[in-house]
């Protein structure tokens, strides 16, 4: 199957700085990438729709200041969390593919662990 | 809205034992069905999945068959090992939500040997 592949696993950061996530698709072109959120032992929250060559689209009560994303290329999303806080703390997660349909699978990078000290 | 519903963990077993996990869905725009795993510490990986009534998925020994008539999408598996320990989702995908996938909440399963 396709690889997603994330970058860092984790990353810890003082409040204030950002951090700046890779999600890269290796062995297939992705229009399409999205960002999930996972708090501890819950189900993913997707946070935004990451469009190549666009703007993301967000979902409510994401704040776009905040979740900087940017898809320069067919095979690279970065999703960048600005003035990070402790409340910032948590898994994400990038998924690509799909792009031919709702039947089409999604592939899952594996996770960004962030820490906001 | 969409949604997709499934029964809460942990669900504890033993080695060797059958493994049924409950999924239903809303059924609006004829959605494709996933089941995905997640190991402890690791993203998620597709198990398989179903994009049309009465299809069944399978891999590794689990099986889900898309059930229109009662809107369900259940996981089972006849013989579980520790390796299976794992949290597992289920998710849709209709038409109508371009590719946006919805995810149920996730039920632990934790094998003993």
């Amino acid at each position: 199957g396709a690889v997603v592949s994330q970058h860092p696993s984790w990353v810890i950061c003082k409040s204030g700085t950002s951090v700046k996530i890779e999600c890269r698709s290796l062995d297939f072109q992705a229009t399409t990438m999205f960002w999930y959120r996972q708090f501890p032992k819950q189900s993913l929250m997707l946070m935004a729709t990451s469009n190549e060559g666009s703007k993301a689209t967000y979902e409510q009560g994401v704040e776009k200041d905040k979740f900087l994303i940017n898809h320069a290329s067919l095979t690279l999303s970065t999703l960048t969390v600005t003035s990070a806080h402790p409340e910032d703390s948590s898994f994400y997660i990038c998924s690509a593919g799909g792009n031919r349909g709702p039947t089409d699978t999604q592939y899952f990078g594996p996770g960004t662990r962030l820490t906001v000290l | 809205g969409n949604s997709v519903t499934q029964m809460e963990g942990p669900v504890t077993l033993s080695e060797e034992a059958f493994l049924t996990i409950n999924c239903t869905y809303t059924a609006t725009g004829y959605p494709s069905l996933f089941w995905y795993v997640q190991y402890p510490g690791e993203g998620l990986q597709l198990l398989l999945k179903a994009t049309k009534a009465d299809d069944k998925g399978s891999n590794k020994g689990f099986e889900a068959t898309y059930r229109k008539e009662t809107t369900s999408f259940h996981l089972e598996k006849g013989s579980v090992q520790v390796s299976d320990s794992a949290v597992y989702f289920c998710a849709r995908r209709g038409k109508a939500a371009g590719n946006k996938l919805t995810f149920g909440g996730g039920t632990r399963v934790l094998v003993k040997p």
